[in-house]
Parts: C-alpha cells; sequence; structure tokens
C-alpha cells in the first residue's frame, strides 16, 4: 500500500516552454501533498506544500508564478514549471502524506 | 526541526550488519526520529521511525540513545540493494489533516560491497 506516482518520469522541453508534471497516490487519499526538487549530488529541498482545494504554500526562495501547483482532488496534485529555462533543469519529486510521507519516483527535467 | 548530523559515507559487506549513527542533540521532547533511504535516481523511501523506544519492523532496527541525543539505524544483513543514501530526520508527529515537513540533510551514503 501507499504507492504514489509521478507522470511523466522523465521530460525534455525546450526553453520557454511550459512543463507539467501530474503526483497521483494510488491506493489513498492525501490531504496533504508535497513538491521537492534536487539538483544532482545535492539533497532534496522542499518546494511547497500542498493541500487539497487550497493554495498551495510556497518555502522561501521558490516563485510561486513560475511553479504553479494545483491540488485538485485527494489524489491528485500537479506541478506546472512555467517558462522554463535551463536553470529549472531538475530531479522533481513529490510526496503524499496520509500517516507518513510517501514518495513518487521522481520526473526528471531537462530543459534545452 | 532539530538539526541532525551523519557521516557523509560508510561501506559495508554483503550480508554482514551497517549500522549507520546519526546525531541530534538538539532533538526536543515531542520530537520524533525517522529515516528514509534514496536508491539512485529514485523518491526516498520510508524505513522506520522511532519517539524513545527500539523500533524494529521488516527493514530495519533504530535504536535511540535514552537521552535521545542520538540513534542508531540498523540493516541486520546488507545486500548489495541496500546501497543508497540514508536520511536521518528529525521532526514532529504527523497528525491526521496536519502539514508537516520533513527537512532532509546530505545523509550518509552507504555502500554495500560484494
Amino acid at each position: 500500500g501507499a504507492v504514489v506516482s509521478q507522470h511523466p518520469s522523465w521530460v525534455i522541453c525546450k526553453s520557454g516552454t511550459s512543463v507539467k508534471i501530474e503526483c497521483r497516490s494510488l491506493d489513498f487519499q492525501a490531504t496533504t501533498m508535497f513538491w521537492y526538487r534536487q539538483f544532482p549530488k545535492q539533497s532534496l529541498m522542499l518546494m511547497a506544500t500542498s493541500n487539497e482545494g487550497s493554495k498551495a504554500t510556497y518555502e522561501q526562495g521558490v516563485e510561486k508564478d513560475k511553479f504553479l501547483i494545483n491540488h485538485a482532488s485527494l489524489t491528485l496534485s500537479t506541478l506546472t514549471v512555467t517558462s522554463a529555462h535551463p536553470e529549472d533543469s531538475s530531479f522533481y519529486i513529490c510526496s503524499a502524506s496520509i500517516d507518513e510521507q510517501y514518495f513518487g519516483p521522481g520526473t526528471r527535467l531537462t530543459v534545452t | 526541526d532539530a538539526k541532525t548530523t551523519q557521516p557523509p559515507s560508510m561501506d559495508c559487506a554483503e550480508g554482514r550488519a551497517a549500522n549507520l549513527p546519526c546525531n541530534h542533540s538538539t532533538i526536543s521532547g515531542n520530537e520524533y526520529v525517522y529515516w528514509y533511504r534514496q536508491i539512485h535516481s529514485q523518491g526516498p523511501q520510508y524505513i522506520i521511525h522511532g519517539l524513545k523506544n527500539n523500533e524494529t519492523n521488516e527493514m530495519a532496527s533504530l535504536i535511540i540513545t535514552e537521552d535521545r541525543k542520538s540513534s542508531t539505524l540498523i540493516l541486520p544483513h546488507a545486500t548489495l540493494r541496500d546501497t543508497a543514501v540514508y536520511y536521518c530526520i528529525v521532526r514532529g508527529l504527523f497528525s491526521g489533516g496536519s502539514n508537516y515537513k520533513l527537512t532532509f540533510g546530505k545523509g550518509t551514503l552507504l555502500t554495500v560491497n560484494p
């Protein structure tokens, strides 16, 4: 149980375009989902906390207009990277919480 | 949340026990010790957590010192698939519907050698 999926697992996009990443809790309902970013050889950094039906709470230094988060249901949250640039290339990981935080497999974003 | 200190890397022979230490000297009374691991290019995986008593599950054992200022994660029979970065995190207990955060440090890279 407690499986979290992400789609896509990897994506390549051109600079200036937008990319949407989906995070789903497959076998449980999650009132809270989290989005993390991980650069090579670095640890996970929390970007934002998302509650179903309300606006996401962003960590300091994370641009909310650039990283749009939608948490429309108890099993789905989406992260849209708008006007992506090469420096946005990273490993994006979501997690969903019920009793503990369960993590998705991650999405590798490469912006060319 | 309290800060943790872990060695950057450790080696272990396959089949032997892996003992991963963590210092959390500023932990407060209502904070738990959590362990996650991250295999290369995957999302973190929950391992175990505890408050003050030792805990054991199918993956590992967690030994917390009496003063709660440090803990040790034990993988009793390490396999090659246990090679990963192990994160020790302290935080308050999730309370249904409440938000909480996990603050990841640099963790310990455990390499299990054949």
